[in-house]
Protein backbone atom coordinates (compact mmCIF):
# COMPACT_ATOMS: atom_id res chain seq x y z
CA UNK A 1 0.00 0.00 0.00
CA UNK A 2 1.28 3.20 -0.85
CA UNK A 3 2.40 5.54 2.68
CA UNK A 4 3.04 8.52 3.41
CA UNK A 5 3.64 10.14 6.94
CA UNK A 6 4.51 13.21 8.01
CA UNK A 7 6.37 14.48 10.97
CA UNK A 8 8.52 17.35 11.93
CA UNK A 9 5.75 19.65 13.43
CA UNK A 10 6.08 21.66 16.72
CA UNK A 11 5.38 24.77 18.28
CA UNK A 12 7.39 27.18 17.40
CA UNK A 13 8.08 31.30 17.60
CA UNK A 14 7.84 33.70 14.69
CA UNK A 15 11.47 34.31 12.72
CA UNK A 16 12.63 30.53 13.44
CA UNK A 17 12.81 27.45 11.31
CA UNK A 18 11.35 24.28 10.77
CA UNK A 19 11.77 21.26 8.71
CA UNK A 20 9.38 18.52 8.00
CA UNK A 21 9.67 14.89 6.49
CA UNK A 22 7.45 13.00 4.25
CA UNK A 23 8.18 9.40 4.47
CA UNK A 24 6.64 7.36 1.88
CA UNK A 25 6.73 3.55 0.95
CA UNK A 26 4.95 1.46 -0.95
CA UNK A 27 5.92 3.03 -4.78
CA UNK A 28 9.04 3.87 -6.43
CA UNK A 29 9.57 7.14 -4.84
CA UNK A 30 11.97 8.38 -7.34
CA UNK A 31 9.37 8.32 -10.25
CA UNK A 32 7.17 10.48 -8.52
CA UNK A 33 6.88 14.47 -7.67
CA UNK A 34 6.09 15.18 -4.19
CA UNK A 35 3.68 18.40 -2.81
CA UNK A 36 3.09 20.06 0.54
CA UNK A 37 -0.20 21.57 1.11
CA UNK A 38 -1.63 23.38 4.57
CA UNK A 39 -4.70 23.79 5.94
CA UNK A 40 -5.08 26.60 8.33
CA UNK A 41 -7.19 25.63 11.66
CA UNK A 42 -10.72 26.11 10.51
CA UNK A 43 -9.40 27.25 6.72
CA UNK A 44 -10.01 25.34 3.09
CA UNK A 45 -6.34 23.61 1.26
CA UNK A 46 -3.28 25.80 0.12
CA UNK A 47 -1.20 24.94 -1.69
CA UNK A 48 2.74 25.26 -0.50
CA UNK A 49 4.85 23.49 -2.50
CA UNK A 50 6.16 21.05 -5.63
CA UNK A 51 9.04 18.88 -6.33
CA UNK A 52 9.37 16.99 -9.81
CA UNK A 53 11.18 13.57 -10.21
CA UNK A 54 14.47 13.56 -11.31
CA UNK A 55 13.04 12.32 -14.59
CA UNK A 56 11.48 15.28 -15.05
CA UNK A 57 14.68 17.65 -13.98
CA UNK A 58 13.37 17.52 -9.99
CA UNK A 59 12.86 21.48 -9.87
CA UNK A 60 10.64 22.93 -7.34
CA UNK A 61 7.37 25.66 -7.59
CA UNK A 62 6.74 27.94 -4.85
CA UNK A 63 3.34 29.57 -3.58
CA UNK A 64 4.19 33.28 -3.61
CA UNK A 65 3.58 33.17 0.37
CA UNK A 66 6.48 31.23 0.83
CA UNK A 67 8.92 31.71 -1.82
CA UNK A 68 12.36 32.57 -0.56
CA UNK A 69 11.58 31.14 2.89
CA UNK A 70 10.76 27.57 2.83
CA UNK A 71 12.88 25.09 0.66
CA UNK A 72 11.41 21.70 -0.44
CA UNK A 73 13.52 18.50 -1.44
CA UNK A 74 13.97 14.98 -1.65
CA UNK A 75 16.32 12.01 -1.00
CA UNK A 76 15.37 9.45 -3.22
CA UNK A 77 17.45 7.02 -2.08
CA UNK A 78 15.46 7.13 1.62
CA UNK A 79 12.61 7.57 0.01
CA UNK A 80 12.02 10.66 2.16
CA UNK A 81 10.62 14.26 1.12
CA UNK A 82 11.51 17.57 3.22
CA UNK A 83 10.01 21.20 3.87
CA UNK A 84 12.67 23.43 5.35
CA UNK A 85 10.52 26.48 6.60
CA UNK A 86 12.48 29.69 7.85
CA UNK A 87 11.73 32.94 8.64
CA UNK A 88 8.47 31.38 9.99
CA UNK A 89 5.35 33.86 10.46
CA UNK A 90 1.97 33.55 12.40
CA UNK A 91 0.25 32.99 9.23
CA UNK A 92 2.19 30.03 8.72
CA UNK A 93 0.40 27.84 11.11
CA UNK A 94 -1.36 24.63 9.85
CA UNK A 95 -1.51 21.20 9.53
CA UNK A 96 1.01 20.40 6.73
CA UNK A 97 0.25 17.36 4.56
CA UNK A 98 2.65 15.94 2.01
CA UNK A 99 1.49 13.98 -1.29
CA UNK A 100 2.04 12.07 -3.82
CA UNK A 101 1.80 14.05 -7.62
CA UNK A 102 0.75 11.60 -10.87
CA UNK A 103 1.27 13.59 -14.26
CA UNK A 104 0.62 14.01 -17.76
CA UNK A 105 4.37 13.32 -18.90
CA UNK A 106 6.41 15.84 -16.50
CA UNK A 107 4.03 19.04 -17.28
CA UNK A 108 0.45 18.43 -15.25
CA UNK A 109 0.18 17.54 -11.71
CA UNK A 110 -2.28 16.33 -9.62
CA UNK A 111 -2.39 14.16 -6.12
CA UNK A 112 -3.55 10.89 -5.26
CA UNK A 113 -2.39 9.72 -1.84
CA UNK A 114 -1.75 12.04 1.26
CA UNK A 115 -0.51 11.65 4.53
CA UNK A 116 -2.06 12.40 7.85
CA UNK A 117 -0.73 15.41 8.10
CA UNK A 118 1.81 17.32 10.67
CA UNK A 119 1.19 20.37 12.73
CA UNK A 120 2.54 23.54 12.56
CA UNK A 121 2.13 26.47 15.23
CA UNK A 122 3.69 29.10 14.79
CA UNK A 123 3.25 31.57 18.14
CA UNK A 124 4.87 33.62 20.37
CA UNK B 1 -2.44 33.10 -11.07
CA UNK B 2 -5.52 31.08 -11.20
CA UNK B 3 -8.36 32.30 -8.98
CA UNK B 4 -10.96 29.10 -8.31
CA UNK B 5 -14.57 29.76 -7.21
CA UNK B 6 -16.39 27.25 -5.78
CA UNK B 7 -20.16 27.50 -4.92
CA UNK B 8 -22.02 26.95 -2.42
CA UNK B 9 -19.67 27.39 0.28
CA UNK B 10 -22.36 25.34 2.22
CA UNK B 11 -25.15 23.09 1.06
CA UNK B 12 -27.62 21.21 3.15
CA UNK B 13 -29.04 18.41 1.68
CA UNK B 14 -31.19 14.88 2.31
CA UNK B 15 -29.84 11.40 2.30
CA UNK B 16 -30.51 10.35 -1.30
CA UNK B 17 -30.78 13.83 -2.75
CA UNK B 18 -29.15 14.99 -6.01
CA UNK B 19 -26.20 17.51 -4.67
CA UNK B 20 -23.96 19.56 -7.73
CA UNK B 21 -20.88 21.49 -6.50
CA UNK B 22 -20.02 24.18 -9.34
CA UNK B 23 -16.35 25.50 -9.55
CA UNK B 24 -15.26 28.48 -11.58
CA UNK B 25 -11.63 28.76 -12.84
CA UNK B 26 -10.69 33.15 -13.39
CA UNK B 27 -9.25 31.44 -17.07
CA UNK B 28 -9.15 29.00 -18.58
CA UNK B 29 -7.89 25.30 -17.50
CA UNK B 30 -9.15 22.69 -20.45
CA UNK B 31 -9.88 20.10 -18.87
CA UNK B 32 -6.85 19.94 -15.43
CA UNK B 33 -9.21 19.70 -12.56
CA UNK B 34 -9.24 17.73 -9.33
CA UNK B 35 -12.00 16.94 -6.92
CA UNK B 36 -10.68 15.98 -3.39
CA UNK B 37 -12.95 14.81 -0.46
CA UNK B 38 -12.41 15.80 2.93
CA UNK B 39 -13.44 14.70 6.43
CA UNK B 40 -12.81 16.56 9.53
CA UNK B 41 -9.14 16.04 11.00
CA UNK B 42 -8.46 13.70 7.87
CA UNK B 43 -6.17 14.41 4.53
CA UNK B 44 -8.09 14.68 1.15
CA UNK B 45 -8.99 12.05 -0.77
CA UNK B 46 -9.18 12.19 -4.66
CA UNK B 47 -11.97 11.88 -5.97
CA UNK B 48 -12.00 13.10 -10.25
CA UNK B 49 -8.76 13.99 -11.88
CA UNK B 50 -8.82 15.54 -15.47
CA UNK B 51 -12.31 17.04 -14.92
CA UNK B 52 -14.21 13.61 -15.49
CA UNK B 53 -12.21 10.86 -14.52
CA UNK B 54 -13.41 8.92 -11.59
CA UNK B 55 -10.49 7.61 -9.28
CA UNK B 56 -9.83 3.63 -8.74
CA UNK B 57 -12.66 2.71 -5.52
CA UNK B 58 -14.72 6.03 -6.15
CA UNK B 59 -18.63 5.06 -6.14
CA UNK B 60 -20.05 5.58 -9.19
CA UNK B 61 -22.87 8.07 -7.80
CA UNK B 62 -20.12 10.76 -7.92
CA UNK B 63 -19.37 11.97 -11.41
CA UNK B 64 -17.48 15.40 -12.79
CA UNK B 65 -18.03 17.49 -16.12
CA UNK B 66 -16.95 20.70 -17.68
CA UNK B 67 -13.62 22.08 -19.64
CA UNK B 68 -12.45 25.57 -20.11
CA UNK B 69 -13.75 27.91 -16.65
CA UNK B 70 -16.90 26.04 -15.68
CA UNK B 71 -16.99 22.29 -13.32
CA UNK B 72 -19.13 20.49 -11.89
CA UNK B 73 -18.94 18.01 -8.99
CA UNK B 74 -22.38 15.95 -8.87
CA UNK B 75 -23.40 13.48 -6.24
CA UNK B 76 -26.12 11.05 -7.92
CA UNK B 77 -27.72 10.32 -4.70
CA UNK B 78 -26.32 11.62 -1.41
CA UNK B 79 -25.20 8.87 1.09
CA UNK B 80 -24.03 9.28 4.88
CA UNK B 81 -20.56 9.13 4.49
CA UNK B 82 -21.11 11.65 1.48
CA UNK B 83 -20.76 14.70 4.38
CA UNK B 84 -17.42 16.15 4.01
CA UNK B 85 -16.14 19.10 2.69
CA UNK B 86 -15.19 18.64 -1.13
CA UNK B 87 -12.58 21.07 -2.69
CA UNK B 88 -11.32 21.72 -6.61
CA UNK B 89 -8.02 22.52 -7.66
CA UNK B 90 -6.34 23.28 -10.93
CA UNK B 91 -3.21 22.20 -11.92
CA UNK B 92 -2.88 23.62 -15.87
CA UNK B 93 0.13 25.26 -14.07
CA UNK B 94 2.13 26.47 -11.32
CA UNK B 95 1.07 28.08 -8.46
CA UNK B 96 -1.70 25.24 -8.26
CA UNK B 97 -4.79 26.80 -6.14
CA UNK B 98 -7.78 25.52 -4.77
CA UNK B 99 -11.01 26.28 -3.84
CA UNK B 100 -12.67 27.37 -1.27
CA UNK B 101 -14.33 23.75 -0.51
CA UNK B 102 -18.15 23.39 -0.28
CA UNK B 103 -19.05 21.78 2.68
CA UNK B 104 -22.08 19.33 2.60
CA UNK B 105 -24.15 18.92 6.01
CA UNK B 106 -27.51 17.12 6.78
Amino acid sequence: DVQLVESGGDLVQPGRSLRLSCATSGFTFRDYGLTWVRQAPGKGLDWVAFIRSKTYGGAAEYAAAVRGRFFISRDDSGSIAYLQMNSLKIDDTGVYYCGRGLTVPGAKYWFDSWGQGTLVTVSS
Amino acid sequence: DIQMTQSPSTLSAYVGERVTITCRASQSISSWLAWYQQKPGKAPKLLISQASNLENGVPSRFSGSGSGTEFTLTISSLQPDDFATYYCQHYNNFPLTFGGGTKVEI
